[in-house]
């Protein structure tokens, strides 16, 4: 069964920086790429990073280009979101999924407040 | 960027009707186009990929159609489950994109 869960997310100050996580299990994780999808509170969703198998290839939306950094360590299984430069507007439940072109599974989110 | 337009953006539906969704792209986008079905306080289910294959797992009820810039997901026998928000993506080019979520109500 495949499993997706993510960890480190919380309240942090506008400026500020967190790291999630998300561990996979049940499934050949070295094999897939791997995608970040978030929903601010009430709103839809949107895709916003993602990564290939192997991790030489990455892609960002424009709203967090340059501040957020996805990347993998295929060793763990896991993949990891670096967000610095934090801003009101990234408040969301932020989603790791299974798949870049489509998504096939998704982790049950973990949520990030960008306040003061 | 390409957009994409879902409409309705809400209805409301008994159960054992037929529905039907739509999705338009702003440009063409081959038949690179998914739905995801989300229900409150949880994470998305992916139902359809390539515009028409169905997700493991997924019920055969569920069905969509369409190449280009329109895309349909249909629900052939509403459900008491199946009440839900369901958004479209296209993966065709970067940055994907999602559409607005429609958002399927009980009558």
């Amino acid at each position: 069964e495949v499993q997706l869960v993510e960890s480190g997310g919380g309240l942090v100050q506008p400026g500020g920086s967190l790291r999630l996580s998300c561990a996979a299990s049940g499934f050949t994780f070295s094999s897939n790429d791997m995608t970040w999808v978030r929903q601010a509170p009430g709103k839809g969703l949107e895709w916003f990073s993602a990564i290939s198998a192997s991790g030489g290839s990455t892609y960002y939306a424009n709203s967090v280009k340059g501040r957020f950094t996805i990347s993998r360590d295929n060793s763990k299984n896991t993949l990891y979101l670096q967000m610095n430069s934090l801003k009101a507007e990234d408040t969301a439940v932020y989603y790791c999924a299974k798949g870049r072109r489509p998504i096939d599974y998704w982790g049950q989110g973990t949520l990030v407040t960008v306040s003061s | 960027d390409i957009q994409m337009t879902q409409s309705p953006s809400s209805l409301s539906a008994s159960v054992g009707d037929r529905v039907t969704i739509t999705c338009r792209a702003s440009q063409g986008i081959n038949n690179y186009l998914a739905w995801f079905q989300q229900k409150p306080g949880k994470a998305p289910k992916s139902l359809i990929y390539a515009a028409s294959s169905l997700q493991s797992g997924v019920p055969s009820k569920f069905s969509g159609s369409g190449s280009g810039t329109d895309f349909t997901l249909t629900i052939s026998s509403l459900q008491p489950e199946d009440f839900a928000t369901y958004y479209c993506q296209q993966y065709n080019n970067y940055p994907l994109t999602f559409g607005g979520g429609t958002k399927v109500e009980i009558k």
